[in-house]
């Protein structure tokens, strides 16, 4: 199986702050990574699709990009709503898999 | 608007089964990839298959053919049968559409709200 190494696991930031998230997959799956925001009690939104393309209605704060293995969900500005856990999945390989996901919380 | 609905969670002994159903409403369904995902409680996010639209199943191989994946285009709904449930098969159950782009694989844009499984004695 791809094993998808996310990091951080915990991110503690402040409204107006630029944050990243890394995922490093371990082998090679192209451009099919996606990002996901999910909120408690709540199902995953997408946000980012083919490594760096933004979902249609996502605000376009978040911004995502690949090099080789490594790829990158960037918010620009935190935003109140933003405050959430993000996931990346890989579906370029079966069996499709995720990252252990980022808990992004206010400073 | 697209609706995907999920249902047929619940309370289930060890060994037991249960059948999960997604509806959906608001997209010509017979176009498009289905899928289940899970998380259980506290934990993250979990691929279990896909079906494509012809019928076509791919699975986790973890599952060992516990699961199966269906689906009814005559009524707009994606099945799960799970068999010889086990106590780490507690999770919230998800489906999700998948959309294809430009000869992408299918790329999980809407996702119902989920149904909780809880397998316990």
């Amino acid at each position: 199986d791809i094993q998808m190494t996310q990091s951080p696991s915990n991110l503690s930031a402040s409204v107006g702050d630029r944050v990243t998230i890394t995922c490093r997959a371990s082998q090679n799956i192209n451009s099919w990574l996606a990002w996901y925001q999910q909120k408690p009690g709540k199902a995953p939104k997408l946000l980012i699709y083919q490594a760096s393309s933004l979902e249609s209605g996502v605000p376009s704060r978040f911004s995502g990009e690949r090099s080789g293995t490594e790829f990158t969900l960037t918010i620009s500005s935190l935003q109140p709503d933003d405050f959430a856990t993000y996931y990346c999945q890989q579906h370029n390989t079966y069996p499709y898999t995720f990252g252990q996901g980022t808990k992004m919380e206010i400073k | 608007e697209v609706l995907l609905v999920e249902s047929g969670g619940g309370l289930v002994q060890p060994g037991g089964s249960l059948r999960l159903s997604c509806a959906a409403s608001g997209f010509t369904y017979m176009d498009y990839w289905m899928a289940w995902f899970r998380q259980a409680p506290g934990k993250g996010l979990e691929w279990l298959g896909n079906i494509k639209q012809d019928g076509s199943e791919y699975y986790a191989p973890f599952l060992s053919g516990r699961f199966t994946i269906s689906r009814d285009n005559a009524k707009n709904s994606l099945y799960l049968e799970l068999n010889s449930l086990r106590p780490e098969d507690t999770a919230v159950y998800y489906c999700a559409r998948g959309r294809v782009e430009h000869w992408s694989p299918p790329i999980f844009d809407y996702w119902g709200q989920g149904t909780l499984v809880t397998v316990s004695t």
